[in-house]
């Protein structure tokens, strides 16, 4: 079935430590995005990508990185420098063309600090 | 002023009811609407989308956009238990210039809560 992965499900950091999320889809879906959601707040979109190995800045990637290296694959590193990780991590994806394609999302990957 | 805002809740109604929820938004701009369902602890659900104004109905929900007041409304017909979660709403604009690509906005959502 087509549809997009997330793993880990559940994710613990220590402090100073760098932490990756993983992102599959298999939609053959060419826009991807990463999303945080904190305690009864909307989403914020902290990075995007349109295209293999190109992606762009959200309204909070201070802290963040990502890479696009294959279509498919979207991961998402939380670095030692994102002093208040935990949060609720969603991984979404859609068409791009007209602009009007909805996005869909993965189950997402809860990130506390230990 | 949030560029995407609704009504937090809580919004409770019977079984059977309708349930209405808004959304407003801030950029005139703004082309096409979306409404999501996430139900706790689970990730957003697309319910449906909108693009032009006037009404969509797909099953028991209906969306509605007026563009010229900038709100967009969800109605759940015949409201179930099954229905209580937070919906977002979730809005897109037009691109800044060609080639770049506006991103989606969401609101902080309404919970929902429908009683037996």
């Amino acid at each position: 079935d087509g549809g997009i992965t997330q793993s880990p499900k559940y994710l613990f950091r220590k402090e100073g430590q760098n932490v990756t999320l993983s992102c599959e889809q298999n939609l053959n879906h060419d826009a991807m995005y990463w999303y945080r959601q904190d305690p009864g707040q909307g989403l914020r979109l902290i990075y995007y990508s349109q295209i293999v190995n190109d992606f762009q800045k959200g309204d909070i990637a201070e802290g963040y990185s990502v890479s696009r290296e294959k279509k498919e694959s979207f991961p998402l590193t939380v670095t030692s420098a994102q002093k208040n990780p935990t949060a609720f991590y969603l991984c979404a994806s859609s068409d791009t063309g007209t602009g009007n394609q909805p996005q869909h999302f993965g189950d997402g990957t809860r990130l506390s600090i230990l | 002023q949030k560029e995407v805002e609704q009504n937090s809740g809580p919004l409770s109604v019977p079984e059977g009811a309708i349930a209405s929820l808004n959304c407003t938004y801030s950029d005139r701009g703004s082309q096409s609407f979306f409404w999501y369902r996430q139900y706790s602890g689970k990730s957003p659900e697309l319910i449906m989308f909108i693009y032009s104004n006037g009404d969509k109905e797909d099953g028991r929900f209906t969306a509605q956009l007026n563009k010229a007041s900038q709100y967009v409304s969800l109605l759940i017909r015949d409201s179930q238990p099954s229905d209580s979660a937070t919906y977002l709403c979730a809005v897109k604009a037009l691109p800044i210039s060609s080639g770049s690509a506006r991103q989606l906005t969401f609101g902080s959502g309404t919970q929902l809560t429908v009683l037996p």
